[in-house]
C-alpha cells in the first residue's frame, strides 16, 4: 500500500514570497490533515478535512495560509506571503476517518524562509 | 480535550525496558490514549492505542490504571533504533475532534 506522498521535500524562499505544498493521501482515506512542526516542538494541526469539507481550521493563520482539497483526494497548502516564522516542516497525514483512526504521515516538506 | 504531561527527555541503555509515563488528569469517558513515535526527519508513526487496563502489540505495551488519569508506554529491550520522540495523545472517540501533539518525550538510547 502506497503511503502519503508530499512534494516538494525541501523549499527555500525569501520572506514575502509565496509557496505551495502538495499532498496525496492514502487511497480511500477520508480525513486529511496538515500540520506545522517547528524545530523542537510537536506537530501543530493547521487544518483537517473530512472528504472535501473543512472540519477544523481554528489554528490556520487565514490571513496568509490557505488550503484546499478538491474532489476529496489531493490537497494543497499555500502560504502567501511567507514570514520568517513560517520556517518549519509541513506534515500531511491521512486516516480512514477522524477520531480514533490511526493517522499516517507523509515525509513532510521542510520550508526555510530567509 | 484533556491535556497531557510527559517527561521532556529520557535516557536508557540498550537492552533495557523503558517506561514513559503520561499524565492526563482531565481525561473524559469517551477519550482514548494513543502514542506516536517520531524519528528525526520523518513524520510521526502510530504505535499503540488503548482505553483501559493493558494493550500489547509487537512494538510496545500500554498500561492504563483504573482511574485512567495516567498511562505508561513500555518499550521492551530498547535498541539504538528506538531513539526517537514519543508523543502521548488523548483522542476522542467518535466525531472528528482534532488531536493535539505536545512536545513529546525525547528518548535517547545509549550503547
Amino acid at each position: 500500500e502506497a503511503g502519503v506522498a508530499q512534494s516538494p521535500r525541501y523549499k527555500i524562499i525569501e520572506k514575502r514570497q509565496s509557496v505551495a505544498f502538495w499532498c496525496n493521501p492514502i487511497s480511500g482515506h477520508a480525513t486529511l490533515y496538515w500540520y506545522q512542526q517547528i524545530l523542537g516542538q510537536g506537530p501543530k494541526l493547521l487544518i483537517q478535512f473530512q472528504n472535501n469539507g473543512v472540519v477544523d481550521d481554528s489554528q490556520l493563520p487565514k490571513d496568509r495560509f490557505s488550503a484546499e482539497r478538491l474532489k476529496g483526494v489531493d490537497s494543497t497548502l499555500k502560504i502567501q506571503p511567507a514570514k520568517l516564522e513560517d520556517s518549519a516542516v509541513y506534515l500531511c497525514a491521512s486516516s480512514a476517518s477522524g477520531g480514533l483512526y490511526e493517522q499516517y504521515f507523509g515525509p513532510g516538506t521542510r520550508l526555510t524562509v530567509t | 480535550l484533556a491535556k497531557t504531561t510527559q517527561p521532556i527527555s529520557m535516557d536508557s541503555y540498550e537492552g533495557q525496558e523503558v517506561n514513559i509515563t503520561c499524565s492526563h488528569n482531565n481525561i473524559a469517558t469517551n477519550d482514548y490514549i494513543t502514542w506516536y513515535q517520531q524519528f528525526p526527519s520523518q513524520g510521526p508513526r502510530f504505535i499503540i492505542q488503548g482505553y483501559k487496563t493493558k494493550v500489547t502489540n509487537e512494538v510496545a505495551s500500554l498500561f492504563i490504571p483504573a482511574d485512567r488519569k495516567s498511562s505508561t508506554l513500555s518499550l521492551p529491550r530498547v535498541s539504538l533504533s528506538d531513539t526517537a520522540v514519543y508523543y502521548c495523545l488523548v483522542v476522542v472517540s467518535g466525531g472528528y475532534q482534532k488531536v493535539t501533539f505536545g512536545i513529546g518525550t525525547k528518548l535517547q538510547v545509549i550503547p
